[in-house]
């Protein structure tokens, strides 16, 4: 069955960084985009970044351009998210999820979501 | 970008109610929307893609429809497993944009 878990979430001081991974199973990992999606507590939800099936093509909010940055092992079978200059504001709940899309640029929807992991940006 | 309207932003209704929640785009999506129920606590699972296709497990008292800037997600007979917030996502373009969401509670 398919799962994704996130881990490397914390508590950090603003102007910080962070990793976030998301380690995949139960599909074929280098066929599909993947996303990260964060949830402020108690509000909705935003996208954050996308990648391609291949690493080649990614695509981020305006909010998190030129701080964050999206990337992949396919080897590992693992996603990543880069943050940096980390803001309070950046303080949310931080899913990865699949993309039903296969081996294409765009999306067709999510089909799978991890459990999630808490950024927590506070001095 | 588009933007995604949900109404209500919450209901209250009870077991074997007929429930629609209505999602409106600011542009043409065609059929590129997705619904996504959300539990407290829990992470967001995934209902139905391109507008009308439920995901595979989703109960067939689930149903969506519209295209363009017009959806509609329907509960035929609420169940006490359904009270939930529900969100509409368009894909068509990046960035993918969620509704405010829909809050169905107990009445």
């Amino acid at each position: 069955q398919v799962q994704l878990v996130e881990s490397g979430g914390g508590v950090v001081q603003p102007g910080w960084s962070l990793r976030l991974s998301c380690a995949a199973s139960g599909f074929t990992f280098s066929s599909h985009g993947m996303h990260w999606v964060r949830q402020t507590p108690g509000k909705g939800l935003e996208w954050v970044a996308v990648i391609s099936y291949d690493g080649s093509t990614k695509q981020y909010a305006d909010s998190v351009k030129g701080r964050f940055t999206i990337s992949r092992d396919n080897s590992k079978n693992t996603l990543y998210l880069q943050m940096n200059s980390l803001r309070p504001e950046d303080t949310a709940v931080y899913y990865c999820a699949k993309d039903l899309l296969v081996a294409n640029w765009g999306s067709r929807g999510f089909d799978y979501w991890g459990q999630g992991t808490l950024v927590s940006v506070s001095s | 970008d588009t933007q995604m309207t949900q109404s209500p932003s919450s209901l209250s209704a009870s077991v074997g109610d007929r429930v629609t929640i209505t999602c409106r785009a600011s542009q043409n999506i065609n059929s590129w929307l997705a619904w996504y129920q959300q539990k407290a606590e829990k992470a967001p699972k995934s209902l139905i893609y391109t507008a009308s296709n439920l995901h595979s497990g989703v109960p067939s008292r689930f149903s969506g429809s519209g295209s363009g800037t017009e959806f509609t997600l329907t509960i035929s007979s609420l169940q006490p497993e359904d009270f939930a917030t529900y969100y509409c996502q368009q894909y068509n373009t990046f960035p993918v944009t969620f509704g405010g969401g829909t809050k169905v509670e107990m009445k």
